[in-house]
């Protein structure tokens, strides 16, 4: 069965400072992986995706993330976080029956 | 494009009380979602469509929950009876294909049942 670990409940970083949010997933074959940002009161919005070529994928509002097949691993980054970025952040697998992680908060200090 | 609508965007209710979610999706999107978000279960995938037909529904919680898509730009989730515990905030989202390109998701309705 499919499954995302998001180890990272709560992120504190400060402002300008490069950011890392942890995904590791588990999935039969080669799987689709998401980045979503929730907003408080909003819905998700897509950040990026990943289901096969180039292993380091670019996203919107400057974030990245690089797949890792022998870790299991999507990590998303950012070089230098903006109080904006401050949101929930959700690691996702699948495609037809897409499965979210538990979501890291990110809180950006001044 | 107006993106997922979903309404209403909040709903309080008594226990015992019937509830109906309500989902336009995306025009041309060929699949459509019901998750329910909580603090305790986070995001929980409660049922899916494709082409008006549902595919899986083994993640709704138990009867008192149904849905429908009677047709491709209208999908309700229904609660009847609603309970204290079905208080969370109730998704829609959509997609074209096989879900390579993501999911679009609505701005959600949170439901409190008291």
């Amino acid at each position: 069965a499919q499954s995302v670990t998001q180890p990272d409940i709560h992120i504190t970083v400060s402002e300008g400072a490069s950011l890392e949010l942890r995904c590791n997933y588990s999935y039969g074959a080669t799987p689709y992986l998401f980045w979503y940002v929730q907003s408080p009161g909003q819905g998700l919005q897509l950040l990026l995706k990943y289901f096969s070529g180039d292993t380091l994928v670019q996203g919107i509002k400057g974030f990245e993330a690089e797949f890792k097949r022998s870790q299991s691993s999507f990590n998303l980054r950012k070089p230098s976080v903006h109080w904006s970025d401050a949101a929930e952040y959700f690691c996702a697998v699948g495609n037809n029956d897409m499965r979210f992680g538990a979501g890291t908060r990110l809180t950006v200090k001044p | 494009d107006a993106g997922v609508i979903q309404s209403p965007r909040h709903e309080v209710t008594e226990m015992g009380q019937e509830v109906t979610l309500r989902c336009k999706p995306i025009s041309g999107h060929d699949y459509l979602f019901w998750y329910r978000q909580t603090m305790m279960r986070g995001l929980e995938l409660l049922i899916y469509f494709n082409n008006n037909v549902p595919i899986d529904d083994s993640g709704m919680p138990e009867d008192r929950f149904s849905a429908k898509m009677p047709n491709a730009s209208f999908s309700t989730l229904k609660i009847q009876p609603s309970e204290p515990r079905d208080s969370a905030v109730y998704f829609c989202a959509s997609t074209q294909g096989q879900g390579r390109v993501g999911y679009t998701f609505g701005s959600g309705t949170r439901l409190t049942v008291v």
